[in-house]
């Protein structure tokens, strides 16, 4: 068990509808990442946050957003859900952000199935 | 743009045997290079990284990989396999120092389906 916990564990919903996938990361951890993985596209960077505020925005759509909360926990919207956002949905924590020198390590959650149909 | 290459999808070996699980990478100046473990329906887990110093590392579970900067290489190693290590393997990179936006953003690999065969 990494510490990182993601609800809902599956997720069925249909085109057009918007969902949205919470992470409660490890505790003492201040640093979020989303990950989407999917068959074709493999395990591919979404977003960053730190202490609240985002740090670096990776492949994400438009139709996707993210927010880190006061107490840390996060939350990724998605709208507009197309057939093709079918994947799961990883949640990472850090204790710290990447940086020059520092290198810390990424706790993964157990992810969120998401099935649009 | 940095990039991993892991050029093959499956990996068979049987019980006992050694395993090797191939990573090639590409990024501006010097490499983190990481490796990750997913088991059936759970996360990822780090095994090890690179970061510095001596090129061979060794990590979780008696894993160890090699870096070779001349083949941009990051072999991921077991001397002896266990059916328990049957999982999907990812490597990463990331670059060492502030190239443009992203840089410090780990990219997988596709990963590789380790089975160790009985």
């Amino acid at each position: 068990d990494s510490g990182v916990t993601q609800t809902p564990k599956h997720l069925i919903t249909a085109t057009g509808q918007r969902v949205t996938l919470r992470c409660s990361p490890r505790s003492g951890d201040l640093s979020v990442y989303w990950y989407q993985q999917s068959l074709d596209q493999g395990l591919q960077f979404l977003i960053q946050y730190y202490n609240g505020e985002e740090r670096a925005k990776g492949n994400i759509l438009e139709r996707f957003s993210a927010q880190q909360f006061p107490d840390l926990h996060s939350e990724l919207n998605l709208s507009s859900l197309e057939l093709g956002d079918s994947a799961l949905y990883f949640c990472a924590s850090s204790v710290a952000p990447e940086g020059q020198g520092i290198s810390y390590e990424q706790y993964f959650g157990p992810g969120t199935r998401l099935t649009v149909t | 743009a940095q990039s991993v290459a892991q050029p093959e999808d499956q990996v068979n070996v049987a019980e006992g045997n050694p395993l090797t699980v191939k990573c090639t990478y590409s990024v501006s100046g010097n490499p983190y290079l990481f490796w990750y473990v997913q088991y059936p329906n759970r996360g990822l887990q780090f095994l090890l990284k690179y970061i510095t110093g001596d090129n061979l590392v060794k990590g979780s579970y008696g894993f160890e990989a090699e870096f070779n900067k001349s083949q941009t290489s990051f072999h991921l190693k077991k001397p002896s396999a266990l059916v328990s290590d049957s999982a999907l393997y990812f490597c990463a990179v990331r670059g060492a120092t502030y190239s443009g936006a992203g840089s410090y953003q780990l990219t997988f690999g596709k990963g590789t389906k380790l089975s160790v065969i009985p």
